[in-house]
């Protein structure tokens, strides 16, 4: 157990749905991080928070959104679902370099697994 | 948090031999690189990290080398087990306070018995 938390494990929904995952971070982090692992384009950057804050966006659709609360759980949303957004969704969450003497390690939960039909 | 099914390059090596993963990175600004493994049903585990001022670093079982020169990053397994199975990730840094990590396209590992 990685201490990152994520729920659900697995979804299956029908294209033009809504669905929320969410995660919990390790105890004590402040970031979240979330990535997308499809089969062809390996591990993609999405979003990051820091504290409740969006730090950084990578590729993430206009139809996905994501949020940091104050108790730093955090929920990704992806709306009007298309059969190309199956994939898994990874947590990640880590203490920020800037914060710590070390380099920026993201600790990763299990994932979600998205299939969209 | 499976990974089985991505279309990755795979390595084959016999239980016992030593395994090397090899990785090209794409920001010369990067300032430390780090390992991920992830084992079928799981998500990306650190294995080891090392800085852009470093050549090498050791681990258990594991050596990273970094060649800023060409921009290639290597993890070498020693005495490659079973265990070792899995996919491997090498990941850059993009230094900034919104720092983020770029990763590779990943390497399937498969040790023989």
């Amino acid at each position: 157990d990685s201490g990152v938390t994520q729920t659900p494990k697995h979804l299956i929904t029908a294209t033009g749905q809504r669905v929320t995952l969410r995660c919990s971070p390790r105890s004590g982090d402040l970031s979240v991080y979330w990535y997308q692992q499809s089969l062809d384009q390996g591990l993609q950057f999405l979003i990051q928070y820091y504290n409740g804050e969006e730090r950084a966006k990578g590729n993430i659709l206009e139809r996905f959104s994501a949020q940091q609360f104050p108790d730093l759980h955090s929920e990704l949303n992806l709306s009007s679902l298309e059969l190309g957004d199956s994939a898994l969704y990874f947590c990640a969450s880590s203490l920020p370099a800037f914060r710590s003497s070390g380099a920026n390690v993201l600790t990763f939960g299990a994932g979600s697994r998205l299939t969209v039909l | 948090g499976e990974s089985v099914g991505l279309h990755l390059p795979t390595l084959s090596v016999q239980e016992g031999d030593n395994s090397i993963i090899n990785c090209a990175y794409s920001n010369s600004a990067s300032d430390y690189f780090i390992w991920y493994k992830q084992e079928s049903g799981k998500g990306p585990q650190f294995i080891i990290d090392i800085r852009s001022n470093m050549d090498k670093r050791q681990g258990q079982r594991v050596t990273v080398l970094l060649n800023k020169t060409v921009k290639h990053l290597s993890l070498q397994i020693a005495a490659t087990q079973p265990g070792d199975s899995a996919v491997y990730f090498c990941a850059e840094n993009w230094p900034g306070t919104a720092s983020k990590l770029t990763f590779g396209t990943g390497t399937r590992l498969q040790v023989t018995l």
